[in-house]
Formats: structure tokens, C-alpha cells, sequence
């Protein structure tokens, strides 16, 4: 099955810097990334999609990018604000015929921005 | 509200009851996950409906565990017999069929603690 690797497990920057986040899979198959933010004692919340067609994807201050030869893919937050603050998951999962679109899912990364 | 609803948000009980959960998905999506998330994990993938049909079961649900979509809109997971390490969130997600990968949309999650 698939194995979604996420790194770093924490990261702490300075409000206004960047953060980036990498993810890796395993199955070559996967072809649906999508980054949740999950604050304390709250729903995990889609930030950002991107599919294997794609190289790269931006919404705002978010921007993902996809390598598919490497098989990661990182999430990059500039401007970082302390409201940024939470738990970043990565997942993987594949869509081709018959799959059910399940996630596999990254152990998570606690970003902390220092005001 | 038309996001994921789940009841109830908090269950205590000990260990060797019953429990049944419930989740209501948002009304247009036909698909619908169940997740089991520990601390400082991501969530973990239990099982699938799409409509009232259950189409996988993750090797981590147990004989324990059974869940039900019984008329392709709410769906309810009871665990039989708990123990200990069913202490977790259980979240709920679902999304929209069609083609493609849609998004999936979590609900506030319901956490078991098992004394």
C-alpha cells in the first residue's frame, strides 16, 4: 500500500518568513495530493489540492509543488502570520479505476510562527 | 451549517461496552470515510461508502467494528467490546462522486476515550 513520509515534524519561523513542508510517496499510482491544516481540537481543513498533471499550484500565500519522477511533493507558505500556527498533514491517493480515493496521510508537521 | 456534522463530539466509556458514532455528510456527496486519528498521527483510513455500498475495510478495522450507510445518507460506526487502544478521534469525511478526485470534507471528529 501506499506510504506517505512528511518532514520536518516540527518547524518554528519567524512571522513574515517562509515555511516549506516535504512529503513523499511511494506508490508510483498516486496521483491526488492534497495539504490539510488542523488546529487544536478542530477539523482537519483542506488548504490546497494538487494532481499528478500539475507541477505546481499557488493560492495566495500557498503554493504546492509536485515532482512525480522524485514522487514528493512540498507545501510553501510565504509571509508566514502567527495564524499560520497548527499542524500541517500531507496525503496521497489514487485515482484510476475501481480505487476508492482513500488518503494516506503524513505523520504531520507542528508549524509554530513566533510573532 | 452544511459542512460534516458527527455525534457526539465525546464519548467516555469502559472498556468492553458498545459505542455507535454517527455522521452526517453533506448532503450532495455520495462518498463517505471513516478515519481513526491518534496523537501526533495523521489520520488513518478505516472504511469506504459510496452511496449505501461499503466498498473497502481497512485491516485496522477489527471484527469489533462495523459501520453502516443504510440509505446512502448518514452513516453510524459502532465498536464492539472496547479496549484500550480504541482510544482515538474517529473523523468522518465525504465528497462528491463524479470523475476525478474530489475534495474531502471532514467533520469535527468524535473522540472515544476508553477507561
Amino acid at each position: 500500500g501506499e506510504n506517505v513520509e512528511q518532514h520536518p515534524s516540527t518547524l518554528s519561523v519567524q512571522e513574515g518568513d517562509s515555511a516549506v513542508i516535504k512529503c513523499t510517496y511511494s506508490d508510483s499510482a498516486s496521483n491526488y495530493f492534497p495539504w490539510y491544516k488542523q488546529e487544536l481540537g478542530k477539523r482537519p481543513q483542506l488548504i490546497i489540492d494538487i494532481r499528478s498533471n500539475v507541477g505546481e499550484k499557488k493560492d495566495q500565500r500557498i503554493a504546492v509543488t509536485l515532482n512525480k519522477t522524485a514522487k514528493h511533493f512540498s507545501l510553501h507558505i510565504t509571509e508566514t502570520q502567527p495564524e499560520d500556527s497548527a499542524v500541517y498533514f500531507c496525503a496521497a491517493s489514487r485515482n484510476s479505476g475501481g480505487s476508492n480515493y482513500k488518503l494516506t496521510f503524513g505523520k504531520g508537521t507542528l508549524l509554530t510562527v513566533n510573532p | 451549517d452544511t459542512g460534516v456534522s458527527q455525534d457526539p463530539r465525546h464519548k467516555i466509556t469502559k472498556r468492553g461496552q458498545n459505542v455507535t458514532f454517527r455522521c452526517d455528510p453533506i448532503s450532495e456527496h455520495n462518498r463517505l470515510y471513516w478515519y481513526r486519528q491518534t496523537l501526533g498521527q495523521g489520520p488513518e483510513f478505516l472504511t469506504y461508502f459510496q452511496n449505501e455500498a461499503q466498498l473497502e475495510k481497512s485491516r485496522l478495522l477489527s471484527d469489533r467494528f462495523s459501520a453502516e450507510r443504510p440509505k446512502g445518507s448518514f452513516s453510524t460506526l459502532e465498536i464492539q467490546r472496547t479496549e484500550q487502544g480504541d482510544s482515538a478521534m474517529y473523523l468522518c469525511a465525504s465528497s462528491q462522486g463524479g470523475q476525478g478526485d474530489q475534495p474531502q470534507h471532514f467533520g469535527d471528529g468524535t473522540r472515544l476515550s476508553i477507561l
